[in-house]
């Protein structure tokens, strides 16, 4: 049982690039979410999904694109990089139940540098 | 009041202290809250659920105040495998009901 995993674990981009990061879970559960954290600002939520086939925007979206065509898999794509997308990019999973178990699953995260 | 607020520290305590972080919380809707341990460059692990009025789990417990709209994680006899970061977090209610809040996290050093 493998939880969340994430490739590619680092990436250095040059502006302008494009490129998608993979999150898959083996756990069957219905949301997904990316979030990016940079020192000082916390996780932020980028966009996440509620089931296959759906997706939605976060805090902060711009810039990003999702896809979610199989229910285990969560694609995050940078169309064009820039420098402000520096960051570690956090997948997280979970059930839609409400309560004591609404607990996120965490993949162990994606170094990217964008020169 | 900003969603989920948290002092961001750095809290130094010598072995074996005590240590009390505090977290408020803006939605008087919310039921649930967590906390998450987060080391440097890893990835956040649940360390707590907070659904009722408190909740303990060895060294660690963690209260909830939903008349002040704050809950708190002790952690007695501290060790040095305590330091990490630890994150507040806050599902919101209503149309963003999916999404959880975290706050920006209280970093937390345990001195030899």
């Amino acid at each position: 049982n493998a939880g969340v995993t994430q490739t590619p674990k680092f990436r250095v981009l040059k502006t302008g690039q494009s490129m998608t990061l993979l999150c898959a879970q083996d756990m069957n559960h219905e949301y997904m979410y990316w979030y990016r954290q940079d020192p000082g600002m916390g996780l932020r939520l980028i966009h996440y999904s509620v089931g296959e086939g759906t997706t939605a925007k976060g805090e902060v979206p711009d810039g990003y694109n999702v896809s979610r065509l199989k229910k285990q898999n969560f694609l995050l794509g940078l169309e064009s990089a820039a420098p402000s997308q520096t960051s570690v990019y956090f997948c997280a999973s979970r059930r839609p139940d409400r309560g004591p178990n609404e607990k996120l699953f965490f993949g162990s995260g994606t170094q990217l540098s964008v020169l | 009041r900003k969603e989920v607020e948290q002092d961001p520290g750095p809290f130094n305590v010598p072995e074996g202290a005590t240590v009390a972080f505090n977290c408020t919380y803006s939605n008087s809707a919310s039921q649930s809250f967590f906390w998450y341990r987060q080391d440097c460059r890893k990835e956040p692990k649940l360390l707590m659920s907070v659904y009722s009025s408190g909740n303990e789990d060895g060294r660690f417990t963690a209260q909830l105040n939903r008349a002040s709209q704050y809950i708190s994680l002790l952690i007695r006899d501290s060790k040095l495998s305590d330091s990490a970061t630890y994150l507040c977090v806050v599902p919101r209610s209503g149309a963003g009901s999916y999404q959880l809040t975290f706050g920006k996290g209280t970093k937390l050093s345990v001195i030899p």
